[in-house]
């Protein structure tokens, strides 16, 4: 089975500070993705990266960057967490289609 | 504008009848669709993925429809059970990401 691992269920930062968000997979995949997810939305695309060191802009990449190092590890990383960064964030990793996700963090700013 | 919908409302359904989500979309062509659940709290769970030349795809008691001239697939559990209770979320294909509906919450009733 596809197991994909996120560092921490949940989170409270305060206003300003830096967060990392850490994202494992033990498939081996190339392709790696961060979301949030907002209550009545959609899952929102933050950043993805089809291979170590390469990562692209999703739709909503403002206040965020991302960092791929290795393969199997994708981290997201808030530079200064303000209020409006509340959310669950998901990571998931994908072969070539489908996606695997992992449980999410559920991060709240205060 | 581009839009995928899913019913905002929950769907509640008797034990052992067929459910039915229905995942709409607007100026996409997605080459393929797929359909996740999502438990509360959890990461969504891959189900099903069905490509835009295929028009049925099953799954033990799964199955998904894709119609690009209505521009609607239609996900369908039968001999719903209590434990089909959960979110469903479809995503549609766009450039190699996945575009998200908000979800449809179901609710089996014994």
């Amino acid at each position: 089975d596809v197991k994909v691992t996120q560092s921490s269920r949940y989170l409270v930062k305060r206003t300003g500070e830096k967060v990392f968000l850490e994202c494992v997979q033990d498939m081996d995949h190339e392709n790696m993705f961060w979301y949030r997810q907002d209550p009545g939305l959609g899952l929102r695309l933050i950043y993805f990266s089809y291979d170590v060191k390469m990562k692209e802009k999703g739709d909503i990449p403002e206040g965020y960057s991302v960092s791929r190092e290795k393969k199997e590890r994708f981290s997201l990383i808030l530079e200064s967490a303000s209020t409006n960064q509340t959310s669950m964030y998901l990571c998931a990793s994908s072969p070539t289609d489908e996606q695997y996700f992992g449980p999410g963090t559920r991060l709240t700013v205060t | 504008s581009q839009k995928i919908e899913q019913n905002s409302e929950a769907l509640n359904i008797q034990e052992g009848k067929t459910a039915t989500l229905t995942c709409n979309y607007t100026n996409y062509s997605p080459a393929y669709l797929q359909w996740y659940r999502q438990d509360p709290g959890r990461g969504p769970v891959f189900l099903l993925l069905i490509r835009e030349n295929e028009k049925e795809k099953r799954k033990e008691r799964l199955k998904v429809t894709f119609d690009t001239t209505l521009k609607q697939s239609l996900f369908h559990i039968t001999a719903s059970q209590p434990a089909d209770s959960a979110t469903y979320l479809c995503a549609l294909a766009d450039n190699y990401q996945l575009i998200w509906g908000a979800g449809t919450k179901l609710i089996i009733k014994p």
